[in-house]
């Protein structure tokens, strides 16, 4: 139980363009969606936390314009990245949470050029 | 706010000997949940073990354990017979009311054969 699909594992985008990441719970309903982002060698800095059905809440300097998230059902939200520049390169994960516990996606590596 | 520490950013081990990694806390709750996470090389956020604060029974899993100790606020893994696959970047993590994971700086294990 609890697997998660994160896509794409991989992407490459023009700066200015927008990038959609995909994060579906495959086997259980997801109460809350977490969005981190991850730069090499270092820790996961939490983006917003999302339940389904509400906005989401965004940590103190993360930009919500910039950073859309949709939790439409428990089973799907997106993060997309909206003129992406090159200082969003990064690495971004989807952590699911269900009753009993915490999951992870497999993470999406942005390169914006 | 809860903090997170894990001050060693790098530790080595010999195959099949101990490692311990270190972390401490700061909270004000009393009741909460500490994990401690494996981040290989693919960069897939797996569970290692979880340890709730109302238990004082230290948590193991097979060679993993941990040495729990609440009003230290101290919160140890101990890895046994260390393997090559043990190599890994390790993520200390702390829940609480709010049900943010709040992460440690993570340190990279590496193990020598």
């Amino acid at each position: 139980g609890a697997v998660v699909s994160q896509h794409p594992s991989w992407v490459i985008c023009k700066s200015g363009t927008s990038v959609k990441i995909e994060c579906r719970s495959l086997d259980f309903q997801a109460t809350t969606m977490f969005w981190y982002r991850q730069f090499p060698k270092q820790s996961l800095m939490l983006m917003a936390t999302s339940n389904e059905g509400s906005k989401a809440t965004y940590e103190q300097g993360v930009e919500k314009d910039k950073f859309l998230i949709n939790h439409a059902s428990l089973t799907l939200s997106t993060l997309t990245v909206t003129s992406a520049h090159p200082e969003d390169s990064s690495f971004y994960i989807c952590s699911p949470r269900w009753i009993y516990g915490y999951t992870f996606g497999s993470g999406t590596r942005l390169t914006v050029v | 706010a809860q903090t997170v520490t894990q001050s060693q950013p790098e530790m080595s081990v010999q195959e099949a000997e101990t490692v311990t990694l270190s972390c401490t806390y700061d909270t004000s709750e009393s009741d909460y949940y500490l994990f401690w996470y494996k981040q290989p090389p693919s960069r897939q956020m797996i569970l290692v073990i979880r340890q709730e604060a109302y238990k004082q029974q230290n948590a193991t899993e097979n060679r993993f354990s941990v040495n729990f100790q609440k009003a230290a606020k101290s919160f140890s893994l101990k890895i046994s017979d260390s393997q090559l696959g043990d190599a890994a970047m390790y993520f200390c993590a702390y829940t609480g009311a709010n049900s943010k994971l709040t992460f440690g700086k993570g340190i990279t294990l590496s193990v020598r054969p």
